[in-house]
């Protein structure tokens, strides 16, 4: 069983349209996160939930807007996509958000193409 | 920033060598993870060090952390093909936040 599962594996689309990836995890954790991978390999943290809570919000276009169904569970939306949105979007979760619970597990991510 | 940079960039060993990364944060820390990263696939969590640890060993890798001079290793030895990945450092507790930041990578390449 996968851990942390995110869907779509590949997503390509124009610019403009709207996207949605889903994220589900079956650890039991209690926190769960976004990052981004940009074409240089460098992983930047967008949200991240606890218990269904936002307890991390960077500063990520207002176009990018989460949701925590439940705490299994973070889904990422985006509006009105451009072409520097193009990256490997990466799902985690872990045990808790304090440092002494937060080794994380990550999804095998979704590559996002923006054409 | 809080970014961590490992240095180097990108190493090319023969198998049966051993591997050696470093990364360098710039403040206090309550950990230090090291993860790796397979070509297209997510990452990996492989060790977790604490601030109070000078070392720490798991199968054939071993790291360090000075905190001293903010700065970690990660030793792979008798590297294996299969050990080609691209590994990162990562930090929690940087300026008082706990999310972690993640350095940009050391890119592997175990040749056979």
């Amino acid at each position: 069983d996968t851990a942390v599962s995110q869907t779509p594996k590949y997503l390509v689309t124009q610019m403009g349209n709207d996207k949605s990836i889903k994220c589900e995890q079956n650890l039991g954790h209690d926190t769960m996160y976004w990052y981004k991978q940009d074409s240089k390999k460098f992983l930047k943290i967008m949200f991240s939930y606890n218990n269904k809570e936002l307890i991390i919000n960077e500063t990520v276009p207002n176009r990018f807007s989460p949701k925590s169904p439940d705490k299994a569970h973070l889904n990422l939306h985006i509006n009105s996509l451009e072409l520097g949105d193009s990256a490997v979007y990466f799902c985690a979760s872990s045990q808790g958000p304090i440092y002494f619970k937060n080794i994380q597990y990550f999804g095998a991510g979704t590559r996002l193409s923006v054409l | 920033s809080q970014q961590g940079e490992e240095d180097p960039q990108a190493l090319s060993i023969q198998e049966g060598e051993n591997a050696t990364m470093n990364c360098s944060y710039k403040t206090s820390i309550n950990n230090l993870q090291w993860y790796r990263q397979n070509s297209g696939r997510g990452l990996v969590h492989l060790i977790l060090i604490r601030s109070n640890e000078r070392e720490k060993h798991s199968g054939r890798l071993r790291v360090t952390l000075d905190t001293s001079k903010k700065s970690s290793s990660l030793l792979i030895t008798a590297s294996r093909a299969a050990d080609t990945a691209s590994y990162f450092c990562a930090t929690s507790g940087q300026g008082g936040s706990e999310k972690l930041v993640f350095g940009k990578g050391t890119k592997l390449t175990v040749n056979p």
